[in-house]
């Protein structure tokens, strides 16, 4: 079955240092979908790739998708005590179910001020 | 729109005890799923259905139940409480007219079983 593995498990930064999360399927994705969730919170969605090389941004937020459709990545630049939170991204094997996702493990930011 | 709603927030049950978890949303979606997350798990999917009548098997459907009656309300059942089932369950549901797979997570249940 898929998988989605997500690197590293955790990351520490001081405020203004910059943040990066990796995510790699074993199949290759239809799309990849990126959702933070706060401490004692519930994910919220941030963004959904859908083609082949794909680059979103979103103020300080870059998204990746590879060119293989089986990586994503998020890039926070010069971090800041808000982005602290759980990062996922979620991927739906190619051809199956709408809304058929699996989920990485996720990042854990903590922000140092 | 109050999106997606879950009740109880939190839960304590003993070994072997039945109870549902509720799950409803008023943005007439047609997709709704049941995640669990563990720590250091991230969330894996347990049923998830496609419109009213329609359910199918997740990840980890094992010792859980749900039924779609109607487009707002997605219960989930669990059978008989183990230990092992000690999570924080989300539903969501999703608004494929937008193009996209975009998950509308509730505030989640806090389950324990002793």
């Amino acid at each position: 079955g898929q998988q989605v593995m997500q690197i590293p498990q955790y990351q520490h930064v001081q405020e203004g240092e910059d943040f990066t999360t990796y995510c790699n399927s074993s199949t290759t994705l239809s799309n990849i979908q990126w959702y933070k969730q706060r401490p004692g919170g519930h994910p919220v969605f941030l963004i959904q790739l859908v083609k082949s090389g794909e680059v979103k941004k979103q103020k300080r937020l870059t998204f990746q998708f590879g060119e293989a459709k089986k990586n994503s990545s998020l890039h926070i630049t010069a971090t800041q005590t808000t982005d602290v939170g759980t990062y996922f991204c979620a991927g739906r094997e190619r051809g199956s179910t709408l809304g058929r996702l699996y989920f990485g493990r996720g990042t854990q930011l903590t922000v140092w001020p | 729109n109050a999106g997606v709603t879950q009740t109880p927030k939190f839960q304590v049950l003993k070994t072997g005890q039945s109870m549902t978890l509720q799950c409803a949303q008023d943005m007439n979606h047609e997709y709704m799923s049941w995640y669990r997350q563990d720590p250091g798990m991230g969330l894996r999917l347990i049923h998830y259905s496609v419109g009213a009548g329609i359910t199918d098997q997740g990840e980890v459907p094992n010792g859980y139940n749900v039924s779609r009656s109607t487009t707002e309300d997605f219960p989930l059942r669990l059978l008989s409480a183990a230990p092992s089932q000690t999570s924080v369950y989300f539903c969501a549901s999703i608004d494929p007219g937008r193009g996209t797979d975009t998950q509308y997570f509730g505030p989640g249940t806090r389950l324990t079983v002793l």
